[in-house]
């Protein structure tokens, strides 16, 4: 199972939004609504702020959102925020029964 | 409020072995599959694979069999996995995950140097 392709960085001006792509096949992005997305901060653990494609768990913020078309899921942050560089990995459940990270996305606030 | 909390960091040796725990809290442990990732030095997230936590089943990645064991003692509410014949390239943190989507809940992570 090939990681999810996704860029390696991303950059944005405080207030603008940013869209990061998660390109995947039809036999895990495309072929189940189960796209997370991972916000990692350097030298902490990841964190959910995206799950079965667009929903938020409690507590994040609605700044953050997702979609999917085709075999591409897409994380988009509105209003960026100083507090938004991270790191952030996309994953899909597959039809092996296994999961897949994204390679990646390193968010830089100019 | 779940807790998943991870063992401590460990240094070995190559061709030692060491097991990490992951202590669930705060849920009935059988609710939620149990998920392995590492994380390589400066690298990305891979998916090491996951335990059944009704059956024990384990399910390994590819790049993961062989070496590596997942185990469970739900008398604790405790998944162990365990990594074999260490090699270099098996320096990582190391996190459990669980929750009703794949990494709800994260362990707090645990480092495996081998050296």
């Amino acid at each position: 199972q090939s990681a999810l392709t996704q860029p390696a960085s991303v950059s944005g001006s405080p207030g603008q939004s940013i869209a990061i792509s998660c390109s995947g096949t039809s036999s895990d992005v495309g072929a189940y609504n189960y796209v997370s997305w991972h916000q990692q901060h350097p030298g902490k653990g990841p964190k959910l702020i995206i799950f079965d494609v667009s929903d938020r768990p409690s507590g994040i913020s609605n700044r953050f959102s997702g979609s999917k078309s085709g075999n591409t899921a897409s994380l988009t942050i509105s209003g960026l925020q100083p507090e938004d560089e991270a790191d952030y990995y996309c994953s899909s459940y597959t039809s092996g029964s296994t999961y897949v990270f994204g390679t990646g996305t390193k968010v830089t606030v100019l | 409020q779940v807790h998943l909390v991870q063992s401590g960091s460990e240094l070995k040796k190559p061709g030692a072995s060491v097991k990490v725990s992951c202590k669930a809290s705060g849920y009935t442990f059988n609710s939620y599959a149990l998920n392995w990732v590492r994380q390589a030095p400066g690298q990305g997230l891979e998916w090491m694979g996951w335990s059944d936590t009704k059956t024990g089943n384990p399910t390994y990645a590819q790049g993961f069999t062989g070496r590596f064991v997942f185990s469970l003692d739900t008398s604790v509410n405790t998944a162990y996995l365990q990594i074999t014949n260490l090699k270099a390239e098996d320096t990582a943190f190391y996190f459990c995950a669980s929750g009703s989507a794949m990494g709800a809940y994260w362990g707090q992570g645990t480092l495996v140097t081998v050296s």
